[in-house]
């Protein structure tokens, strides 16, 4: 079955620094996905991607965040100014259609971000 | 808002034994349910899914039922395996092609013993 590749496994940065998650979406899906789960806590959806624009984001993602497409194939999340709560393991998800309409979403196995 | 709440886990059980994973739910609308599991060192699969009160989910000999009376969406297998050991995660999503974001619950990592 296809997967969802991320990298790096796990990353550890010093606070203040900037970030990049990266992910390799399944090749024929059109909508992409980053979650995120703090130790012990809630998986929290933190935006949606669709057609090189966001379609939605959270609360969670504010200014601190963006997401690119920079090529046909790549799908990363940037952290500009890493704080210490923003430690979390990071997974990234596309799907064929929106997820709105319950569609199935086909998960990576995350990067776990550690910040100092 | 939209909320999920699992048993806390871990939850250890021999092989063969019955289990069950509750799960309920609060939300705004009508939403779809889900159960996502991961394995060991992978990404979370979609194990189940009811779009509407009173379907049942099933998959793998998982079942799940849709209560909308009581807000719940249990998981259960009636004889579970070594395999089965991994983290199961309930969620929900606005039905009718509301909010792109699936609400989760943490998780309950399920540890099946031979």
């Amino acid at each position: 079955e296809p997967e969802v590749t991320q990298t790096p496994s796990h990353q550890v940065t010093q606070m203040g620094q900037e970030v990049i998650l990266r992910c390799v979406p399944i090749s024929n899906h059109l909508y992409f996905y980053w979650y995120r789960q703090i130790l012990g806590q809630k998986v929290e959806f933190l935006v949606s991607f669709y057609n090189n624009e966001i379609s939605e984001k959270s609360e969670i993602f504010d200014d601190q965040f963006s997401v690119e497409r920079p090529d046909g194939s790549n799908f990363t999340l940037k952290i500009r100014s890493t704080k210490l709560e923003d430690s979390a393991m990071y997974f990234c998800a596309s799907s064929e259609k929106r997820q709105a309409l319950n569609e199935k979403l086909f998960f990576g196995s995350g990067t776990q971000l550690s910040v100092l | 808002g939209n909320s999920v709440t699992q048993m806390e886990g871990p939850v250890t059980l021999s092989e063969e034994a019955f289990l069950t994973i509750n799960c309920t739910y609060t939300a705004t609308g009508y939403p779809s349910l889900f159960w996502y599991v991961q394995y060991p060192g992978e990404g979370l699969q979609l194990l189940l899914k009811a779009t509407k009160a009173d379907d049942k989910g099933s998959n793998k000999g998982f079942e799940a039922t849709y209560r909308k009376e009581t807000t719940s969406f249990h998981l259960e297998k009636g004889s579970v395996q070594v395999s089965d050991s991994a983290v199961y995660f309930c969620a929900l999503s606005e039905r009718g092609g509301g909010a792109d974001g699936l609400t989760f619950g943490k998780g309950t990592h399920l540890i099946i013993q031979p």
